[in-house]
């Protein structure tokens, strides 16, 4: 079965800060991965997904995460973090025909 | 893109009672997912629930304790039965994106606190 790991589950950063989130993932086959993000009191929505060709993802509101394959991960990355992007943030993966997720890094952005 | 509704969207419960929850999705989907989420924890995969047939269980969960009906391509419902306060977490439904490669939209979620 596959399995993520996120790490650093609480994140706390000033505004304009850079952010990376880790995830690495543990899976034999093609692998389908995402990013969901929960804004507090929403719905868990999709951040940015990567299935196949350039490993460069880019997703909403600024994000992107890069695929590499041969260290099975799949970072997240924002250059410069906003207040509103205080969220908990999701590292997923699609095997075996279902999603398995990290347990998430909660990000808390100072103004 | 796909809407999907919950009801209830909290509720406290006894301990001993059982709690059944709704989930909507405003188009016909084939598979719908069950997610559990303890607090500070991520989300687990109880069971995916096809309609016209059994739901499937990931281990750890059983039907007993966990009954899911899905009766039509719209709609499913998870039950909580026996009720304890490790029961306590956040239930989500999800269902598959048309056209999509795997991935899922969820409900806004279930809040359920056994006292």
């Amino acid at each position: 079965a596959q399995s993520v790991s996120q790490h650093n589950h609480h994140v706390i950063l000033s505004e304009a800060a850079s952010l990376e989130l880790g995830c690495n993932y543990s899976y034999g086959g093609t692998v389908n991965l995402f990013w969901y993000v929960q804004y507090p009191g929403q719905h868990l929505q999709l951040l940015l997904k990567y299935f196949s060709g350039d490993p460069l993802v880019k997703g909403i509101k600024g994000f992107e995460a890069e695929f590499i394959k041969s260290k099975f991960s799949f970072n997240l990355r924002k250059p410069s973090v906003q207040w509103s992007d205080t969220a908990e943030y999701f590292c997923a993966v699609y095997g075996n025909n279902r999603l398995a997720f990290g347990k998430g890094n909660q990000v808390v952005v100072i103004p | 893109s796909a809407v999907i509704s919950q009801k209830p969207s909290r509720d406290i419960c006894q301990r001993g009672t059982s709690l059944t929850i709704q989930c909507q999705v405003d188009s016909q989907v084939t598979m719908m997912f069950w997610y559990r989420q303890q607090p500070g924890q991520s989300l687990t995969l109880i069971a995916t629930a096809n309609q016209g047939s059994e739901a499937t269980y990931e281990s750890g969960f059983v039907i007993d304790k966990f009954p899911i009906s899905r009766p039509n391509l719209t709609f499913s419902t998870l039950t909580v039965s026996n009720m304890s306060p490790e029961d306590s977490s956040i239930y989500l439904c999800s269902a598959p994106v048309a056209g999509g490669y795997n991935e899922q939209f969820f409900g806004p979620g279930t809040r359920l606190t056994v006292l």
